[in-house]
């Protein structure tokens, strides 16, 4: 079953536009992380938060963390045609080692 | 990618025959991991390995198999493919038990016919 829930599915903004992906989980976690996806690729790792942080930012992109309502959101500032790619949240339980991944979010950025 | 590899990158089989992809990881980390990505299922654990000789399995081990004789190579096997087993397969690796980022291969698309 899967931990991690991506909300939307897709979702297809113009370049300079913000796009917010958000992540909802079942248990608690240790952390949560986003990764990335282009297409024919294998994932790259973005960002992680813990469980005791609220919010994070790397560059152009800030997540925030709510462990009360089980959920994260991930915000692509100033999105580029670059930034088009499959996104994934990923949680790491607290009763366990491995990290349990979301369907993904397939962001399209317009030119 | 880097400083991990997949091998073969793509493959076709048959149905009823055995299968070994390889994962190779110059980064000398502890832990490996095994994946399957298929539409609308995300990416599933299928085994995954915190050192030589010590491997347990993921929530879709059935069919698979899994060894790991040296810290740098991981090895998945599918003993008698089926088509169900069709799918993209990544290796990653991390140097603590998932508390801290995985580092993914390039993938190995695997088609049984």
């Amino acid at each position: 079953s899967q931990q991690g829930e991506e909300d939307p599915q897709a979702l297809s903004i113009q370049e300079g536009e913000n796009a917010t992906m958000n992540c909802s989980y079942k248990t608690s976690i240790n952390n949560l992380q986003w990764y990335r996806q282009n297409s024919g690729r294998g994932l790259v790792h973005l960002i992680l938060i813990r469980s005791n942080e609220r919010e994070k930012h790397s560059g152009r992109l800030r997540v925030t963390l709510d462990t009360s309502k089980k959920s994260s959101s991930l915000l692509i500032t100033a999105s580029r045609a670059a930034d088009t790619a499959s996104y994934f949240c990923a949680t790491q339980e607290t009763s366990g080692s491995r990290l349990t991944f979301g369907e993904g979010t397939q962001l399209t950025v317009n030119p | 990618d880097a400083g991990i590899t997949q091998s073969p990158r793509h493959k076709v089989t048959e149905t009823g025959t055995p299968v070994t992809l390889r994962c190779h990881q110059t980064e000398n980390h502890r832990y490996m991991y095994w994946y399957r990505q298929d539409p609308g299922h995300g990416l599933r654990l299928i085994h995954y390995s915190y050192g030589v000789k010590d491997t347990d399995k993921g929530e879709v081990s059935d069919g698979y198999s899994v060894s790991r004789s040296k810290t740098e190579d991981f090895l998945l096997t599918l003993e008698s493919a089926t088509s169900s087993q069709t799918s993209v397969y990544f290796c990653a690796i991390s140097s603590l038990a998932g508390a801290y980022e995985q580092y993914f291969g390039p993938g190995t698309r695997l088609t049984v016919t």
